[in-house]
C-alpha cells in the first residue's frame, strides 16, 4: 500500500522558517518524482515544487512565486522528501501535501501550516 | 503558465443520474490530464490519469475523455458516496496547474 506521511506543520510567525518532512512506503522511492502541493483555506490547489530521481540528476522545478524561499530535497536512503520554507508569509497558510507524480498525483494526508502573528 | 478552466463550479444531481464536468486548458496538454476526488476533510484521490485511464480501485462508473485542450469527467449512476469536490489538473508542463474545482451535491 502506498503511504505518504507528512510531518512538521504548525503555527509560525511571519518571516520565520519551517521544514516539512514526508516519509513514504509502498513504492520504489528512488525512482519516484516527488512533489509538494498546497491547498489554501479557500480550497484552491497550488503546485509548489517537484524533484525528479537520480537518473534525471534530481532535477528540481519550482512555482515561480516560491522560488528562492522554498527548497525541496530528498533522501533516497530514508525514502523521504522535504520542503524547507523560509521567510514565511501569511498567504502561505495552507494544508501542505506531499505527492508522488505517476502521471497523476498520489497524495499524503496533508499537514497544516498557519502563518500568523 | 497553462490555465485550467473548470466548469461548472457546482452541480446538483439526483441519485442514479449521469453528470459531466468539463475542463479547458489554455493550450494543448496532449492528454496529460488528471482528475481527482476530494471528500470533506480528506486529501484528493486520483481518479483518472492521462485523460482516460482509470486508477486502480476506482469504480467503472467514472470515466474520462478528451484531447488537445478539452477534457471531461463523466460519472454514471450517481451514488451518495460521490458527493465531493472534483478537480482537474494538467501534468504536461510545470507549474502543474489545477482547475478551481466542482462541488457535486445530491438533490
Amino acid at each position: 500500500e502506498v503511504q505518504l506521511v507528512e510531518t512538521g506543520g504548525g503555527l509560525v510567525q511571519p518571516g520565520n522558517s519551517l521544514k516539512l518532512s514526508c516519509a513514504t512506503s509502498g513504492f520504489t522511492f528512488s525512482t519516484a518524482w516527488m512533489n509538494w502541493i498546497r491547498q489554501t483555506p479557500g480550497k484552491r490547489l497550488e503546485w509548489l515544487a517537484q524533484i525528479e530521481d537520480k537518473s534525471n540528476n534530481y532535477f528540481i522545478s519550482y512555482l515561480e512565486s516560491v522560488k528562492g524561499r522554498f527548497t525541496i530535497s530528498r533522501d533516497d536512503s530514508k525514502s523521504s522528501v522535504y520542503l524547507q520554507m523560509n521567510n514565511l508569509k501569511e498567504e502561505d497558510t495552507a494544508i501542505y501535501y506531499c505527492t508522488w507524480n505517476l502521471g497523476g498525483f498520489y497524495w499524503g494526508q496533508g499537514v497544516m501550516v498557519t502563518v500568523s502573528s | 503558465d497553462i490555465q485550467m478552466t473548470q466548469s461548472p463550479a457546482s452541480l446538483s444531481a439526483s441519485l442514479g443520474e449521469t453528470v459531466t464536468i468539463e475542463c479547458l486548458a489554455s493550450e494543448d496538454i496532449y492528454s496529460n490530464l488528471a482528475w481527482y476526488q476530494q471528500k470533506p476533510g480528506k486529501s484528493p484521490q486520483l481518479l483518472i490519469y492521462y485523460a482516460n485511464s482509470l486508477n486502480d480501485g476506482v469504480p467503472s462508473r467514472f470515466s474520462g475523455s478528451g484531447s488537445g485542450t478539452q477534457y471531461s469527467l463523466k460519472i454514471n449512476s450517481l451514488q451518495s458516496e460521490d458527493v465531493s469536490i472534483y478537480f482537474c489538473q494538467q501534468n504536461y508542463d510545470s507549474p502543474f496547474t489545477f482547475g478551481s474545482g466542482t462541488k457535486l451535491e445530491i438533490k
